[in-house]
């Protein structure tokens, strides 16, 4: 299946940073990515949609200047957490669709903590 | 509203125990009903996709079948590997971008 790769894995920061995560599609070209968060036994929640070239389209209550997602070419997307706070922690997961292709392919996540 | 429900929440079986999880939902036209498994810390892996009532797949010990109001996970003979989480997902009709509304999950223990 396709891969999808996202990076950090893990990482820890203070409460008031920012903190960027990045989404790739590694064999395939991702019209369309999708962010969501996970919280401890709980089902993945979709946080926004992103298109290549264009804005995001974030889901209701999902602050999206706290939440910037850039979108910049056809194999990566980016979403950086502004001043994180402890609330912010959570993991994070994005998925990648190419054009044409009703399969979403997941990344393997990423954890953050907030300190 | 569309809306997924999936039970049992939690399952454990014994190595070789037969069961079903069940993908309920309500959408307004399906576009496609997605399985996946997701592992501990880990992203959900893709399984199956299924489109319309009557289909069904295979992928070793798992089956999935649909019909107009629900899904069904088979899980035949399971071994301890097949332990994980299973999620179920809807795409609707109206949806062209592919956004997924998925249920719970099912917590799946197998044991030796």
């Amino acid at each position: 299946g396709a891969v999808v790769s996202q990076h950090p894995s893990w990482v820890i920061c203070k409460s008031g940073t920012s903190v960027k995560i990045e989404c790739r599609s590694l064999d395939f070209q991702a019209t369309t990515m999708f962010w969501y968060r996970q919280f401890p036994k709980q089902s993945l929640m979709l946080m926004a949609t992103s298109n290549e070239g264009s804005k995001a389209t974030y889901e209701q209550g999902v602050e999206k200047d706290k939440f910037l997602i850039n979108h910049a070419s056809l194999t990566l997307s980016t979403l950086t957490v502004t001043s994180a706070h402890p609330e912010d922690s959570s993991f994070y997961i994005c998925s990648a669709r190419g054009a044409g292709g009703e399969e979403l392919f997941f990344g393997e996540g990423s954890r953050l903590t907030v300190l | 509203e569309d809306q997924v429900t999936q039970s049992p929440e939690a399952l454990r079986l014994q190595e070789g125990e037969s069961s079903s999880l069940n993908c309920s939902y309500t959408v307004s036209g399906l576009r496609g009903l997605f399985w996946y498994r997701q592992d501990p810390g880990k992203g959900p892996e893709f399984l199956f996709t299924l489109y319309s009532a009557g289909e069904e797949k295979e992928k070793e010990r798992l089956k999935a079948t649909l019909t107009k109001k629900e899904s069904f996970l088979h899980i035949t003979a399971p071994k301890p590997e097949d332990s994980a989480t299973y999620l179920c997902a809807v795409q609707a009709a109206s949806s062209n971008t592919g956004k997924l509304i998925f249920g719970q999950g099912t917590t799946l223990q197998v044991k030796p």
